[in-house]
């Protein structure tokens, strides 16, 4: 079946501590992207990836950082995180180059940080 | 820049009226529109999708949306509610040339029996 999978769905931590938040795809897409979705925001970036190895800043970067070493990992960090970056998160996918191309989510990742 | 507006953050009707959910864009270049559909605790799932092809659109479970250029609008819309329909919508587009899909902040609709 093809899907997006995000580990963990629901995580309580506290400011300051370190944590990984792993998405991974099994559709053999390109594009991979991180949004954070708060009450009257929708969606926003955070990062996108084209390919392995190639990232680039959304709309809203600053606390977080990605890598993509391989194709159908894409995981989010939080350094430090703080209380301002409790959100639900969505990682998602899309085949080729994006324009036009249907996105796909996973469940999302409560995070809360106290 | 590019961006979306929805109007109204909630939108409530009875079963088996209309369903008009509202979407204006801005964007300098053609764009691809689309809409989302967010069912609770769920991730987005896509509708329906503008790709520059017909300008009136047929979604998954009844919805289509017209592409309005002069109006810059994207309006979705379903004959009948049906109690199922109770989610949340998304209005998004990305532009012919990059990677970003830039969303609207959503609509609730809800459906009274």
């Amino acid at each position: 079946e093809a899907q997006v999978t995000q580990n963990p769905r629901y995580l309580i931590t506290v400011t300051g501590k370190k944590l990984t938040v792993t998405c991974s795809q099994n559709m053999n897409h390109e594009y991979m992207s991180w949004y954070r979705q708060d009450p009257g925001l929708g969606l926003r970036q955070i990062y996108y990836s084209m390919n392995v190895e190639v990232t680039d800043k959304g709309d809203v970067p600053e606390g977080y950082k990605v890598s993509r070493k391989e194709k159908r990992n894409f995981p989010l960090i939080l350094e430090s995180p703080s209380p301002n970056q409790t959100s639900l998160y969505f990682c998602a996918s899309a085949n080729g180059q994006g324009s036009g191309n249907t996105i796909y989510f996973g469940e999302g990742s409560w995070l809360t940080v106290v | 820049a590019q961006s979306v507006t929805q109007l109204g953050s909630h939108v409530s009707v009875s079963e088996g009226a209309l369903v008009l959910l509202r979407c204006n864009y801005s964007s300098s270049v053609p764009p691809y529109l689309f809409w989302y559909v967010q069912y609770p605790n769920q991730g987005l799932q896509l509708l329906l999708k503008y790709t520059s092809a017909a300008t009136l659109v047929k979604g998954i479970n009844g919805f289509e949306a017209e592409f309005k250029k002069s109006e810059t609008s994207f309006h979705l819309t379903k004959p009948s509610a049906h109690m199922s329909d109770a989610a949340e919508y998304f209005c998004a587009v990305t532009d012919t040339g990059g990677f970003k899909t830039i969303f609207g902040a959503g609509t609730r609709l809800f459906v009274k029996a």
